[in-house]
């Protein structure tokens, strides 16, 4: 079945980097765009930016531009999402989520959730 | 501060009808169209509505969505217990090099 497996749940201090991955199977990779959504603690979905698969073109919402990149590896189907320069309100889960239309914010399968605690 | 905008919350009793709303502006859902999400407490968003008011099949029918111009609505009939969650509208918003955009969540209890 069509299924997004994220990585587990990272600790890390101030100012650190951390990379969430995201493995997919089930669908054709380089056909969706792969979306990721964060949620703070008892806060509302925030879109982060998507990625195509098949070329590696990416945009970013302006909130996290300089410090997000997000890449491929379309031999083992994987995205990943890295956040630079952490602050403490970076914790949240982190989800990544597959559009099934293109450019349709219709975000069919999402990943179970990786949870990212800044502290120091 | 969510692009889309959706009342905070909801409630309703057992086998009533609730309906939750959401509104947006012309770059987004006056433009594009809209998909609605359901988060119970600690998981992850389902897909409840795409495409204004298309059910995945696995979605109950008591779910609905309509859209007119940049404003959209989720009704719900028959409402259950295990429906009390998080509901979230977003859409596609075609500004910005294109993103998606979310409302702020309504928090639907059913007493």
């Amino acid at each position: 079945q069509v299924q997004l497996v994220q990585s587990g749940a990272e600790v890390k201090k101030p100012g650190a980097s951390v990379k969430v991955s995201c493995k997919a199977s089930g669908y054709t990779f380089t056909g969706h765009y792969i979306h990721w959504v964060r949620q703070a603690p008892g806060q509302g979905l925030e879109w982060m930016g998507w990625i195509t698969p098949d070329s590696g073109g990416t945009n970013f919402a302006q909130k996290f531009q300089g410090r997000v990149a997000m890449t491929r590896d379309t031999s083992i189907r994987t995205a990943y999402m890295e956040l630079s320069r952490l602050r403490s309100d970076d914790t949240a889960v982190y989800y990544c989520a597959k559009e099934e239309a293109l450019w349709s914010g219709y975000l069919d399968v999402w990943g179970q959730g990786t949870t990212v605690t800044v502290s120091s | 501060q969510s692009v889309l905008t959706q009342t905070p919350s909801a409630s309703g009793t057992p086998g009533q009808r609730v309906t939750i709303s959401c509104s947006g502006s012309s770059s987004n859902i006056g433009s594009n169209t809209v998909n609605w999400y359901q988060q119970l407490p600690g998981t992850a968003p389902k897909l409840l509505i795409y495409s204004n008011n298309q059910r995945p099949s696995t979605v109950p029918d008591r779910f609905s969505g309509s859209k007119s111009g940049a404003s959209a609505s989720l009704a719900i009939s028959g409402l259950q217990s295990e429906d009390e969650a998080d509901y979230y509208c977003a859409a596609w918003d075609d500004s910005l090099n294109g993103r998606v955009v979310f409302g702020g969540g309504t928090k639907l209890t059913v007493l």
